[in-house]
């Protein structure tokens, strides 16, 4: 079946616009995370969504980013007046969720965010 | 706050060798640690993953081991091909009340197999 896929794979993005990078997880997976990776760094927790439900957004760097996934399906994340530093590859991750054991987390391909 | 820690951060080895690549965290309550593979402008591909009850999972070449009382983890990758050239992260997932919780990764190992 079909794996996690996110959109755009590349955004280049002037200082000061918005950008908005969409994930959409496997289908029937409960739980969506957001990840953003820093070159030469591991993924760090953004936010994290439980069917529409945002559950922990203490990643979120600051104010100017924003997350949704209105329909507990396709997820969006949203950065306002972007600055270099947002420059990272964004990763979405869902997983099925049952409470027991644990499930794993399966990955999209990322997108690469430059901010110039 | 967990801390997830990767030894070496780069190794190049001979094609055919065995090697092995070192994880330790500073928590040990965690539900699960896993080891993935990321390719240069990939995503993160899930090799291994080891439950907390778990001492070692193995696939193909690959062996994982978990010594959750000392917070370490290895994975052993046998007779090393060329097309084993990537990252490998390691992440864990802790235990909080509310039962779903993030991984927490480290910063990865960079390895190059040359033919």
């Amino acid at each position: 079946g079909a794996g996690v896929s996110q959109s755009p794979r590349y955004k280049v993005a002037k200082r000061g616009q918005d950008v908005a990078l969409r994930c959409d997880p496997i289908s029937g997976h409960v739980s969506l995370f957001w990840y953003q990776q820093a070159l030469g760094q591991g993924p760090e927790f953004l936010t994290y969504f439980q069917n529409e439900a945002q559950l922990d957004k203490s990643g979120l760097p600051s104010d100017r980013f924003f997350a949704e996934r209105p329909e507990g399906s396709v997820s969006t994340l949203k950065i306002q007046r972007t600055q270099q530093e947002d420059s990272a590859v964004y990763l979405c991750a869902s997983s099925l969720e049952t409470p027991f054991p644990i499930n794993e987390q399966f990955f999209g391909p990322g997108t690469r965010l430059t901010v110039l | 706050k967990q801390e997830v820690t990767q030894i070496p951060a780069a190794l190049s080895v001979p094609e055919g060798e065995n090697l092995v690549l070192n994880c330790s965290f500073t928590d040990s309550a965690i539900y699960n640690l896993q080891w993935f593979r990321q390719d240069p402008g990939k995503g993160l591909t899930s090799l291994l993953l080891i439950q907390s009850s778990q001492r070692e999972q193995t696939s193909g070449r690959l062996n994982a081991s978990l010594d959750k009382s000392s917070g370490r983890s290895t994975l052993y990758i046998a007779a090393s091909q060329p097309g084993d050239s990537a990252t490998y992260l390691c992440a864990v997932r802790d235990i909080t009340g509310s039962g779903n919780t993030p991984l927490v990764f480290g910063k990865g190992t960079r390895l190059s197999v040359i033919a």
